[in-house]
């Protein structure tokens, strides 16, 4: 079975604070993706990344970076939290061109 | 623009009854996929279903059937003999052609009453 992990379901952080989201995968995918989902809003795409070091902005990269130094793992990062990236966090993966992505947990984060 | 419509916020059926769960796309490409999750109040998405744009027939996948009406742009979920574990949001989404990008709807929230 495909496994996508992250490294917290439940995250409360300070408004200004450095936040890092970990996201690993164990099935080997060219390609892993962050999206986050708001009510009302579905999901959307933050970042992803088709291989190592590479990456490409989705719809809302404001206020976000990636970082992806292993084939495994996808690291999304908030430079400086705020309370409006208060949502519900997914990462997911999946095989290049390949029919489905493959989600993790999520994490609900919380800016205070 | 937006590239999947779900038009219904939510949605009630009654226990054992069929229900459609509607979604409308917009591409210009020939090539593209559609899928179907499931994400119950624990948060996890579910796959569900996948049609590809090539393909023929309507894909079915359990007690879930794809309704592809490719002219009209639609790939409505139908649920057959609704459960009480049925009840969850429903999402519709498209990979496009180049097979890296999804787009999602905004959702479809099913309640199965007893």
């Amino acid at each position: 079975d495909v496994k996508v992990t992250q490294s917290s379901r439940y995250l409360v952080k300070r408004t200004g604070e450095k936040v890092f989201l970990e996201c690993v995968q164990d099935m080997d995918h060219e390609n892993m993706f962050w999206y986050r989902q708001d009510p009302g809003l579905g999901l959307r795409l933050i970042y992803f990344s088709y291989d190592v070091k590479m990456k490409e902005k989705g719809d809302i990269p404001e206020g976000y970076s990636v970082s992806r130094e292993k084939k495994e793992r996808f690291s999304l990062i908030l430079e400086s939290a705020s309370t409006n990236q208060t949502s519900m966090y997914l990462c997911a993966s999946n095989p290049d061109r390949v029919e489905t992505q493959y989600f993790g947990p999520g994490t609900r984060l919380l800016v205070l | 623009a937006q590239k999947i419509t779900q038009t219904q916020p939510g949605m009630f059926v009654q226990e054992k009854e069929a229900v459609t769960l509607d979604c409308t796309y917009d591409t210009s490409d020939q090539s593209y996929g559609l899928f179907w999750y499931k994400q119950p109040s624990s948060g996890e998405m579910i796959f569900l279903i996948y049609q590809g744009s090539y393909d023929e027939q309507n894909a079915t996948e359990g007690r879930y059937s794809l309704n592809f009406q490719k002219a009209r742009k639609s790939a409505n979920l139908v649920i057959s003999a609704s459960q009480l574990g049925d009840s969850a949001m429903y999402f519709c989404a498209m990979r496009d052609i180049s097979g890296n990008q999804f787009y999602f709807g905004t959702g479809t929230s099913l309640t199965v009453i007893p």
